[in-house]
């Protein structure tokens, strides 16, 4: 069935590193979103793609749509410790799985 | 304030004791979802409301049940919990479905002894 892997599923950076991770489809999507979910707390919406090879900022977040709508990434630059939680990508076109979503760590 | 509430935040019960978690959502969404999270296996789908009287399972929806008369509720309801249903569950609202913006509530932790 539909389903989006993200990859990886955990990853521990120095302060001040970048992070980037990476979701992937072997459908096509008709949009995907980004959440972030901070230890002891519930999953935020970050931001929504829905165009073919669309990139959209938010502030040291960039966030880019695959041209065949099939993939997507989200890349921190320069780490600080408030961007420790859990990203989920659920993506799809009538079924969105959040999956296991990739942890991020900053040792400050 | 916009926001989605579950009742209650904790609970720890003894196995067969019938228990309720309530949703409610003041934004008017259409689209309500309980979600449960265990560690390794992410945040799983459990049953989904596309509107008012409209629920579908999800992924795992063994040993429970939803049901949907009002559009700003969405209940779950364990008629007889086990042990393997000890879990932070998560329920989350957003207007016409999920392709749209999921606004979570803030979890109800679940201990079944």
């Amino acid at each position: 069935g539909q389903q989006v892997m993200q990859i990886p599923q955990y990853q521990h950076v120095q302060e001040g590193e970048d992070f980037t991770t990476y979701c992937n489809s072997s459908t096509t999507l008709s949009n995907i979103q980004w959440y972030k979910q901070r230890p002891g707390g519930h999953p935020v919406f970050l931001i929504q793609l829905v165009k073919s090879g669309e990139v959209k900022k938010q502030k040291r977040l960039t966030f880019q749509f695959g041209e065949a709508k099939k993939n997507s990434s989200l890349h921190i630059t320069a780490t600080q410790t408030t961007d420790v939680g859990t990203y989920f990508c659920p993506g799809g076109t009538y079924k969105y799985i959040f999956g296991t979503g990739t942890r991020l760590k900053v040792l400050a | 304030e916009a926001q989605v509430t579950q009742n209650p935040r904790y609970l720890i019960t003894v196995t067969g004791k019938k228990l309720t978690v309530t949703c409610s959502q003041n934004m008017n969404h259409e689209y309500m979802s309980w979600y449960r999270q265990d560690p390794g296996l992410g945040l799983r789908q459990i049953y989904y409301s596309m509107n008012v009287e409209v629920t579908d399972k999800g992924d795992v929806p063994e040993g429970y049940k939803v049901s949907r008369k009002e559009k700003r509720n969405f209940p779950l309801i364990l008629e007889s919990p086990s042990p393997n249903q000890t879990s932070l569950y998560f329920c989350a609202s957003s207007f016409g479905g999920p392709y749209n913006e999921q606004f979570f509530g803030p979890g109800t932790r679940l201990t079944v002894l």
